[in-house]
């Protein structure tokens, strides 16, 4: 079955960076994008980011700009989150999610209608001195 | 503050529907498609509905959405024990360029 297998968890001191892994099994890693969601304790989800492992393609959540690099390895089938100059409240449970996709005919053109389809079971991230 | 809102707790007692809402504005709800998610605690969200009004497979009838405008419904009829959970909503934002998601309602069945 399609499947993303995430690293485990990590703690790091405030100003350190994480690298937090996301393997891919089962379908065409190429074809579909990666986002990254998280979800610090007690609160609701908040999306961090999207890349395309067809052609590299990122789009980044704008408070997480100039920290975050987001990559994936084909050879892999692997996405990596990287955060760096973390604080307290980068806390949190760092999902990775398949970006699904579904295409209706239309004119002029098709439509493209995207989710969140399938999710990794999270990476605990917890930064404290 | 989460761009979409939605209440922060529903409650319903088995068998019974129960309907949670979602709102935003014109460059999320009113511009894309609305996609909602579940999550039991200690666990992973799942897709539950999709462009709108779209069960994936393996999703029961029971659940179903709706939008109109800027806003949003998902409707769970027959309620169980077992959708205890917190409720999502999602959607792209056209001027932030960004996924964004409702701050979640926590549905306690009684």
């Amino acid at each position: 079955q399609v499947q993303l297998v995430q690293s485990g968890g990590e703690v790091r001191k405030p100003g350190a960076s994480v690298k937090v892994s996301c393997k891919a099994s089962n379908y065409n890693f190429a074809t579909y994008g990666i986002n990254w969601v998280r979800q610090a304790p007690g609160q609701g989800l908040e999306w961090v980011g999207w890349i395309s492992p067809g052609n590299g393609n990122r789009n980044y959540a704008q408070k997480f700009q100039g920290r975050l690099t987001l990559t994936t390895d084909t050879s892999t089938t692997t996405a990596h989150m990287e955060l760096r100059s973390l604080t307290s409240d980068d806390t949190a449970v760092y999902y990775c999610a398949r970006e699904g996709f579904i295409v209706v005919a239309g004119t002029p053109q098709d439509f493209h209608y995207y989710f969140m389809d399938v999710w990794g079971k999270g990476t605990t991230v917890t930064v404290s001195s | 503050q989460p761009v979409l809102t939605q209440p922060p707790s529903a409650s319903g007692t088995p068998g019974q529907r129960v309907t949670l809402s979602c709102s935003g504005s014109d460059s999320n709800i009113g511009f894309a498609t609305m996609n909602w998610y579940q999550q039991v605690p200690g666990a992973a969200p799942k897709l539950l509905i999709y462009r709108d009004d779209q069960r994936p497979s393996g999703i029961p009838d029971r659940f179903s959405g709706s939008k109109s405008g800027t806003s949003a419904s998902l409707a769970i009829r027959g309620l169980q024990s077992e959708d205890e959970a917190d409720y999502y909503c999602a959607t792209w934002d056209d001027s932030l360029n960004a996924w964004v998601f409702g701050g979640g309602t926590k549905l306690t069945v009684l």
